[in-house]
């Protein structure tokens, strides 16, 4: 496909369980983002790979969140021992370099619910 | 402080009128890249237009364009002559250029746009 890719769309878990989020991007794409959106949010930025650099994690918002990405390739976000508040659409963008004038290209994201 | 402030929850606009969405942003970085995402009911965030600080030019793209006053750090989105489609949640994104936050995308809280006919 031309887009980017999420997998799942929607997951629902019980509190206390890990997930792991998936992410396709765009193919030549070096550089890949996790956001979070909250219910009637913005945007809320989770990390950063560029190519072959340390990742910016500073965004991740405690240490149960955690995100790999092997080279240029897909990514997988992982949440461990969930909570309500984890509760949020999920969303990965990938960009063709990590420049500031090149816009993110966003996947459908994935709902996550936590009961 | 907010690096994006939208102001407008919630604009209403009639077909083939044109609408302005108010964006202001900080930060105090020379280098920065201003965008605008366009977000339907069903979800997807789709880019719509680009302006870069050190361009000379308000950035347009079809019906698109985008008021650019630097130094009152504003980045407003003028949509020409609103189509029913055009009804969506709209984003205003910052992202800057240099420093450990280069990457990452500042966003706003949104304006909901209604198109009435």
């Amino acid at each position: 496909g031309a887009g980017v890719s999420q997998s799942p769309s929607n997951k629902v878990t019980e509190k206390g369980k890990d997930v792991e989020l998936r992410c396709d991007p765009i193919s030549g794409h070096t550089a890949l983002y996790w956001y979070r959106q909250r219910l009637g949010q913005g945007l809320e930025f989770l990390i950063y790979f560029q190519g072959n650099s340390a990742p910016d994690k500073s965004g991740l918002p405690s240490d149960r969140f955690s995100a790999e990405r092997t080279g240029e390739s897909v990514s997988t976000l992982t949440i461990q021992r969930t909570q309500q508040e984890d509760s949020a659409v999920y969303l990965c963008a990938s960009s063709l370099r990590g420049y500031s004038n090149q816009p993110q290209h966003f996947g459908d994201g994935t709902r996550l619910s936590i009961l | 402080a907010q690096k994006i402030t939208q102001t407008q929850p919630g604009m209403f606009v009639q077909e083939k009128e044109a609408v302005t969405l108010d964006c202001t942003y900080d930060t105090s970085d020379p280098s920065y890249g201003l965008f605008w995402y366009k977000q339907p009911s069903s979800g997807e965030m789709i880019f719509l237009i680009y302006q870069g600080s050190y361009d000379q030019q308000n950035a347009t793209e079809g019906r698109y364009s985008l008021n650019f006053q630097k130094a009152r750090k504003s980045a407003n989105l003028v949509i020409s002559a609103s189509q029913l489609g055009d009804s969506a949640m709209y984003f205003c994104a910052m992202r800057e250029g240099r420093g450990s936050t280069l990457g990452r995308l500042y966003f706003g809280r949104g304006t909901q746009l209604t198109v009435w006919p």
